[in-house]
């Protein structure tokens, strides 16, 4: 079985500039979450979808964040403008239905952000 | 709102010896599930073993077993026989039974002594 899939594993960029990151999740998988690491701390939930719908967008900054997962498959994360604090690894996730708090959560190998 | 205290930034342990991670929770829920994720250099987030908080045995995964501790709201990670490959940032995890999101603590750096 395939795992989560996401691109690019590596961006370097200015900031002020903008930024895409990809994630294609587990086949059947209902539930897709982005999570952001800063380095030496926990990740943090970033934006939960429920195939095509949000369900939880509380920690994203929707002033420069966006993310959308129009088909209810894949997921695009969207930072514009950049800043130096969004230096991260972007983690992204899915569970086969987040309403059964059981289902195990699996994780994509990230997306490494810099921002100079 | 839930929270998850790893106290141990790092640890060390000679290989084949025993450590033991540990960590602490707090949810208002009745109902929930813990995690021990293993974070290697790659940052993929590797779920090494969970524990159902109605379940008082405690779970098992081959050389990881964890000590549950639902009264004292604790749940450590125990790891036999330490090998190389070990080697990892370790986060523990909580995520209650009323569909709130998966919280990680700040991690536990494991070093493995040849």
């Amino acid at each position: 079985e395939a795992g989560v899939a996401q691109s690019p594993r590596y961006k370097i960029i200015e900031k002020r500039q903008s930024v895409a990151f990809w994630c294609n999740p587990i086949s059947g998988h209902a539930t897709l979450y982005w999570y952001q690491q800063i380095l030496g701390q926990g990740p943090k939930l970033l934006i939960q979808f429920q195939n095509n719908g949000v369900v939880d967008d509380s920690q994203l900054p929707k002033d420069r964040f966006s993310a959308e997962r129009l088909k209810g498959v894949d997921s695009t994360l969207k930072i514009q403008p950049a800043k130096l604090e969004d230096s991260a690894v972007y983690l992204c996730a899915s569970s086969l239905d987040y309403t059964a708090s059981g289902n195990t959560i699996y994780f994509g190998e990230g997306s490494w952000l810099t921002v100079v | 709102a839930q929270t998850v205290t790893q106290s141990q930034p790092e640890m060390s342990v000679q290989e084949a010896e025993t450590v033991t991670l540990s960590c602490t929770y707090d949810t208002s829920e009745s109902d929930y599930y813990l995690f021990w994720y293993k974070q290697p250099p790659s940052r993929q987030m590797i779920l090494v073993i969970r524990q159902e908080a109605y379940k008082q045995q405690n779970a098992t995964e081959n050389r990881f077993s964890v000590n549950f501790q639902k009264a004292a709201k604790s749940f450590s990670l125990k790891i036999s026989d330490s090998q190389l490959g070990d080697a990892a940032m370790y986060f523990c995890a909580l995520r209650g039974g009323g569909n709130e999101k998966l919280t990680f603590g700040t991690g536990t750096r494991l070093t493995i002594i040849p």
